[in-house]
């Protein structure tokens, strides 16, 4: 079953708009943790933010913040001011208790354009 | 620069080849993951270790086998290599295994299979 959804497979947003990606999730479990990639053309994967099951507030680092909805087990990832920049693939993942299996789980993922 | 690093960076090869990958965790994780990304199949998790021991298998083919050493670099060996086996090949490191810490990847390893 897929636990991890991301319904849109592109977005566009013109430069200095914010943009907000939707990201789905499906677990039996409490305690969780959400997160969000970004992988620009050139390959890597750089970590953006991490929601946890138990936080109460939504999370945020510059301009990213995670729109954290648990009762519709929803965690959007909103960008503020877009830049050129932003241009890439972006990954919501979910990693999941029990400890032992640390792994994470990848949705599709949206691209990304800036448009200037 | 997520402090994660993996050798070689690209890598191509033939079928029926065998490769390694090599990977070195950020300063001070214990835990290290890898993971695989193809077109068809998106990201998924291969293996995990922590502090050595072998602690989590995803989607991992017999022919590939993956150990962490002593230092706590890992290596991923893949073995009778198919053309479905060219992908992007990710390390990821993290402090702990709990569900609250945060994976570092590393750059990747692009194996092509020809």
């Amino acid at each position: 079953a897929q636990k991890i959804t991301q319904t849109q497979p592109g977005m566009f947003v013109q430069e200095k708009e914010a943009v907000t990606l939707d990201c789905t999730y499906d677990t039996s479990d409490q305690s969780y943790g959400l997160f969000w990639y970004k992988q620009p053309s050139s390959g890597e994967m750089i970590f953006l933010i991490y929601q946890g099951s138990y936080d109460e507030q939504n999370a945020t680092e510059g301009r990213y913040s995670l729109n954290f909805q648990k009762a519709r087990k929803s965690a959007n990832l909103v960008i503020s001011a877009s830049q050129l920049g932003d241009s890439a693939m972006y990954f919501c993942a979910m990693r999941e208790a029990p400890l032992n299996t640390g792994k994470l789980i990848f949705g599709q993922g949206t691209t990304l354009q800036v448009k200037p | 620069d997520s402090g994660v690093t993996q050798t070689p960076k690209h890598l191509i090869t033939a079928t029926g080849q065998r490769v390694t990958l090599r990977c070195s965790p950020r300063s001070g994780d214990l835990s290290v993951y890898w993971y695989q990304q193809s077109l068809d199949q998106g990201l998924q998790f291969l293996i995990q270790y922590y502090n050595g021991e072998e602690r989590a298998k995803g989607n991992i083919l017999e022919r590939f086998s993956a150990q962490q050493f002593p230092d706590l670099h890992s290596e991923l060996n893949l073995s009778s290599l198919e053309l479905g086996d060219s992908a992007l090949y990710f390390c990821a490191s993290s402090a702990g295994q709990g569900y609250t810490d945060t994976q570092y990847f590393g750059p990747g390893t692009r194996l092509t299979v020809l």
